[in-house]
């Protein structure tokens, strides 16, 4: 399966100021997606990202708040814009292996103050 | 919209206890998952169920997939304070666009 590289992997950032993830997979991905996990709670998809063309967001979620990069097949960003301490969350990127199971990266905890 | 009701939330229990954790839907999914994660990590996946009235073993966690494909159950038998953590469902769609849905989490405690 994927190997799956995420930075930073916790931050405390000021409200107001903005933050950019960065996901590395160690081989090539059609498809990569990005969670949120509010404290205590399950996983939200937050948007799919594909290789060339614009992440594809979920109901709740936008691209002026959570901008997202795919420059290629093995890398994508989130940018958390403008935070609030409401962000306050863990953010995860996930890539599907194989016909069935996707692998997650460990998170990044964001703390916003 | 998919949703996945998976219960219970929580879960406290003595070392050799057995417990059974329930995902329901509505709706049919192309495949259900389960994932355990464990603080500061994210979910690593335990099994993946596709046929209806699947079953499989891994050990003492035995997964369920509903004849209808649209419930599945964990259950684990003789429990482990290492079974300690959070289990989570997730179901998968179809229709020319892959992505999970995930059920609440159950948060699994095995005292010893």
């Amino acid at each position: 399966s994927a190997v799956i590289s995420q930075k930073p992997s916790r931050d405390i950032c000021q409200r107001g100021t903005s933050l950019t993830i960065q996901c590395q997979v160690d081989s090539q991905v059609t498809m990569m997606f990005w969670y949120r996990q509010q404290p205590g709670q399950s996983l939200t998809l937050i948007a799919t990202a594909n290789q060339g063309s614009e992440a594809t967001y979920e109901s709740g979620f936008v691209i002026d708040k959570f901008p997202i990069s795919r420059p290629n097949l093995t890398f994508s960003t989130l940018t958390v814009s403008n935070m609030s301490p409401e962000d306050s969350s863990i953010y995860l990127c996930s890539v599907k292996t194989g016909i069935y199971g996707y692998t997650f990266g460990s998170g990044t905890r964001l703390t916003v103050v | 919209t998919q949703l996945l009701e998976q219960s219970p939330q929580f879960l406290s229990i003595q070392e050799g206890e057995n417990l059974t954790v329930y995902c329901n839907s509505s709706s049919v999914f192309s495949s259900l998952q389960w994932y355990r994660q464990e603080p500061g990590e994210g979910p690593v996946l335990l099994v993946t169920v596709v046929t209806g009235g699947e079953v499989k073993k891994l050990k003492r966690l035995t997964f369920q997939f509903g004849d209808a494909r649209k419930d599945s159950s964990l259950h684990i038998t003789a429990a482990q304070p290492g079974d300690t953590g959070l289990y989570l469902c997730a179901g998968e769609s179809s229709g020319g666009y892959n992505k999970l849905i995930f059920g609440a989490g159950t948060r699994l405690a095995v005292h010893p």
